[in-house]
């Protein structure tokens, strides 16, 4: 069965940029399907970032767009999230999932969540 | 972006109630529609896609139904292990992909 888990630093200052780590085990990148991010800020509710496909194709929310990269490194049967000038608004739980499908706006499995906490 | 509206915020019932939670699209979103459950510290987990197909090894007391902009979401008999948030979320043509605020279930 396919599982993910994310890493990456628990802690980031403000301005710098976050980078997460996903690691996909029980299931081949190349194979297909869409690779997403998606957050929850503290006590509220989730946010999509982006998913991206194993050739590179990705979607990112308007809203984050232009501080994010997302990226895949099928030798290492990973994916990867950066995002930029990163603010306290950016602390949040960051899960990784998979595309249930070929429909990419379908998230299942989820890896288990990295907290991300923006603070000097 | 579509909005997506959920009711009530949070609900307490008994063990066997039948519980409801309703979700509606600021526009037509077909049935591109999914329900989630998310347990405390966990992440979430795919109940319903499509509006009302019932995710590979998730209870059959769990159901879905709606198209268009209105969504509703059932638990048949409630059961202790049920006690979570259940979030919808759109999934129309176009991305961004959002979801409702969420519905925290107690008992």
């Amino acid at each position: 069965q396919v599982q993910l888990q994310e890493s990456g630093p628990g802690l980031v200052k403000p301005s710098e940029t976050l980078s997460l780590t996903c690691a996909v085990s029980g299931y081949s990148i190349s194979s297909g399907y869409y690779w997403g991010w998606i957050r929850q800020l503290p006590g509220k509710g989730l946010e999509w970032i982006g998913s991206i496909y194993h050739n590179g194709h990705t979607y990112s929310n308007p809203s984050v767009k232009s501080r994010v990269t997302l990226s895949v490194d099928t030798s290492k049967n990973q994916f990867s999230l950066k995002l930029t000038s990163v603010t306290a608004a950016d602390t949040a739980v960051y899960y990784c999932a998979r595309s249930r499908s070929s429909t990419v706006g379908q998230f299942a499995p989820w890896g288990q969540g990295n907290l991300v906490t923006v603070s000097s | 972006d579509i909005q997506m509206t959920q009711s009530p915020s949070s609900l307490s019932a008994s063990v066997g109630d039948r519980v409801t939670i309703t979700c509606q699209a600021s526009q037509d979103i077909s049935n591109y529609l999914n329900w989630y459950q998310q347990k405390p510290g966990k992440a979430p987990r795919l109940l319903i896609y499509g509006a009302s197909n019932l995710e590979t090894g998730v209870p059959s007391r769990f159901s879905g139904t709606g198209s268009g902009t209105d969504f509703t979401f059932t638990i048949s008999s409630l059961q202790p292990e049920d006690i979570a948030t259940y979030y919808c979320q759109q999934y129309d043509l176009l991305p961004p992909w959002t979801f409702g605020q969420g519905t925290k279930v107690e008992i």
